[in-house]
């Protein structure tokens, strides 16, 4: 079956400690992105990917990084330097030039303490 | 800064019910709104909406644009339990190649037996 997974479903770090959140597509789509969802608020883009090897910074792209080295794969790596990286994360993809069809994966609940 | 909001944030009634929830918009132009639906993790996609005063149905869900007074509006006819979920509006930017959505905070319904 074709779809997005994320992975781990739930993912503890002491503070200081970089982690990367998995994302892995078989849709054949072109677009990829990370959101962070926290309480309260809508889905925030942190970075998103339109091709292989190229990638921008969505709207709170600060103490985060990502590649985009395969087609199906958009790892998200929470740095050291986010000052408050528990949330959320949630992956999407897209048919290219087709945004409104965002898939979403199941989501990856980080913890920092 | 494009701005989407929400409302109300958070809405209970019993199941049966019609429920409304409200899209508004400060948003200077785009190519279309999206309604997502988010039980437990990942949202769902539910409608895109292009054109004014064109309504969308789904089973016992519909939603209309109002291009002019800048508001989209959902409707769920006769809830059922089944239909507790954050309920997520977004547009989409107009540029071509652009794959960014703003999103709303979202409204938590919540539909009691």
């Amino acid at each position: 079956d074709g779809g997005i997974t994320q992975s781990p479903k739930y993912l503890f770090r002491k503070e200081g400690q970089n982690v990367t959140l998995s994302c892995e597509q078989n849709l054949n789509h072109d677009a990829m992105y990370w959101y962070r969802q926290d309480p309260g608020q809508g889905l925030r883009l942190i970075y998103y990917s339109q091709i292989v090897n190229d990638f921008q910074k969505g709207d709170i792209a600060e103490g985060y990084s990502v590649s985009r080295e395969k087609k199906e794969s958009f790892p998200l790596t929470v740095t050291s330097a986010q000052k408050n990286p528990t949330a959320f994360y949630l992956c999407a993809s897209s048919p290219h030039q087709s945004s409104y069809e965002q898939y979403f994966g199941p989501g990856t609940r980080l913890t920092v303490t | 800064e494009d701005k989407v909001v929400q409302s109300p944030l958070s809405l209970v009634v019993h199941e049966g019910d019609t429920v409304t929830l409200n899209c508004s918009y400060e948003v200077t132009n785009f190519r279309s709104l999206l309604w997502y639906k988010q039980e437990k993790k990942a949202p769902t996609f539910l409608f895109m909406l292009t054109s004014s005063g064109i309504e969308k149905k789904s089973g016992r869900l519909s939603s209309i644009l109002d291009k002019k007074e800048l508001f989209s509006i959902l409707n769920i006819t006769a809830t059922q339990t089944g239909d507790s979920a954050v309920y997520l509006c977004a547009v989409e930017p107009p540029n071509f190649g652009n794959e960014k959505l703003t999103f709303g905070t979202g409204t938590r319904l919540t539909i009691i037996p």
